[in-house]
């Protein structure tokens, strides 16, 4: 079974400053990936996916993350950061269980944007 | 209405009270899922629907009963709840789960509190 390492559970940056979360996955073959975010009393939303057409995905509100196999790694990356990003964060990968595929998700990383 | 949406939005019950929780989706979709989203703690996958049809249970107590009468509604009737059950409890839908490519769409949630 798939598992996903979300490292900090608090991430804390300076306004303009670069935002970096790290995401790795277990799989030793590439997946499908997913990174989510949730604002304050919300639903989660999709940032952005990995579906293999390209290891640079671009998402939403200027955010991107890069697939690298050989790291098993998908890191979210934004160059300047915006008090509007303060949020919770969530990586997520595709994983067969019996025969339906489901989302196995990663502990969150609360991000924080400091004036 | 679009996506996903979930009623009530807050509920505090007691611990004798009964209550449900109502989803709906409005895409289509074949899948739907119930996950509890408590403090400092990951996403926790309750039960999985697809096509009308329980497809998993993660041993959540009985005191949570879920209900999918059909493909665009699911219910999660509440009974004799702990303080400990007090949580955002979400629900997402995805096309089903079929596919790798498993997308989830979220609602806003429903922030319970057992007193």
């Amino acid at each position: 079974a798939q598992s996903v390492t979300q490292l900090g559970s608090h991430v804390s940056v300076s306004e303009g400053a670069l935002v970096l979360l790290r995401c790795n996955y277990s799989s030793s073959v590439p997946p499908y990936l997913f990174w989510y975010v949730q604002y304050p009393n919300q639903g989660l939303q999709l940032l952005l996916k990995y579906t293999s057409a390209a290891t640079l995905v671009k998402g939403i509100n200027g955010f991107e993350a890069e697939f690298k196999k050989s790291e098993t790694s998908f890191h979210l990356t934004k160059p300047s950061a915006h008090m509007s990003d303060a949020a919770e964060y969530f990586c997520a990968v595709s994983d067969r269980l019996d025969s339906n595929y489901q989302l196995i998700w990663g502990a969150g990383t609360k991000l924080i944007i400091k004036p | 209405e679009t996506g996903v949406t979930q009623t009530p939005r807050h509920l505090v019950m007691g611990m004798t009270n009964k209550k449900s929780l109502k989803c709906e989706q409005h895409l289509g979709h074949n899948a739907m899922y119930w996950y509890k989203q408590s403090a400092k703690k990951p996403l926790e996958l309750m039960f999985v629907y697809s096509l009308e049809e329980r497809v998993e249970n993660n041993s959540v107590p009985s005191r949570f009963s879920p209900e999918c009468p059909n493909s665009s509604h699911l219910f999660l009737h509440l009974h004799t709840l702990q303080p400990e059950d007090s949580a955002l409890y979400l629900c997402a839908s995805s096309q089903d789960l079929a596919s790798e490519y498993n997308e989830q769409f979220f609602g806003p949630g429903t922030r319970l509190t057992v007193l």
